[in-house]
């Protein structure tokens, strides 16, 4: 399968603990996208990076949330001391040009 | 920043018959996407329009986007379950950052 692929597809932790979540784009795509789903809405832009750089973050990624794509290949999104406003689906996504192809997405659940 | 509007919210059809949902957006479009979710999954890419004026079609599914760019509709032709889901329209701003709209919910009945 050569599509964008997302580990874990589910996490449960507790409030406070720290989260990371990986994504792997298709190969060649230089452009990879994080974004947060809740349930009922559309998925809001978190991030995005250029290669290894990241290019824009959106005022949505406080401080507890960091993003890495160290070598421009895999990306990394961590959250800290996670809140019970953090469970959402997080999406990856890929391209190459304009348009994006997405992961299966990582559900994470905050109790 | 960009916002964009869908209509209907939800929509129930028979299958077979044929449903429009909207998109409208605050400011010019330079891009539209149409993307499919199945429920609690990631999105599937339908089309993407770019010019004024353009349509395109994939199967029973066209999508036009109008003259001003600034509304896009998508059309399905004799619906079926397997085009059940969230359809999702999207937008870039500035080519980096990303926008949705809330997404139209569909269920069509056997």
């Amino acid at each position: 399968d050569t599509g964008v692929s997302q580990d874990p597809r589910h996490k449960i932790t507790k409030r406070g603990q720290n989260v990371t979540f990986r994504c792997d784009p298709i190969s060649e795509h230089n452009r990879l996208y994080w974004y947060r789903q809740t349930l009922g809405q559309g998925p809001e832009f978190l991030t995005y990076f250029q290669n290894e750089a990241q290019l824009e973050k959106s005022r949505l990624l406080s401080d507890r949330f960091s993003a890495e794509r160290p070598k421009g290949s895999f990306s990394t999104l961590e959250i800290q001391r996670t809140e019970q406003g953090d469970s959402a689906m997080y999406l990856c996504a890929s391209s190459k040009r304009e348009t994006q192809y997405f992961g299966p997405g990582t559900r994470l659940l905050v109790l | 920043s960009q916002e964009l509007e869908q209509s209907p919210q939800s929509l129930i059809v028979q299958e077979g018959k044929n449903l429009t949902i909207n998109c409208t957006s605050s400011k010019t479009l330079y891009g539209l996407y149409w993307y499919k979710q199945k429920y609690g999954e990631g999105l599937i890419f339908l089309m993407m329009l770019q010019k004024g004026g353009e349509e395109k079609s994939h199967e029973k599914i066209t999508a036009k986007l109008d003259e001003k760019k600034q509304q896009s509709s998508l059309h399905i032709t004799a619906s079926q379950p397997s085009h059940a889901g969230i359809y999702l329209c999207g937008a870039d701003e500035t080519g980096n950052q990303f926008y949705f709209g809330t997404g139209t919910s569909l269920t069509v009945i056997p």
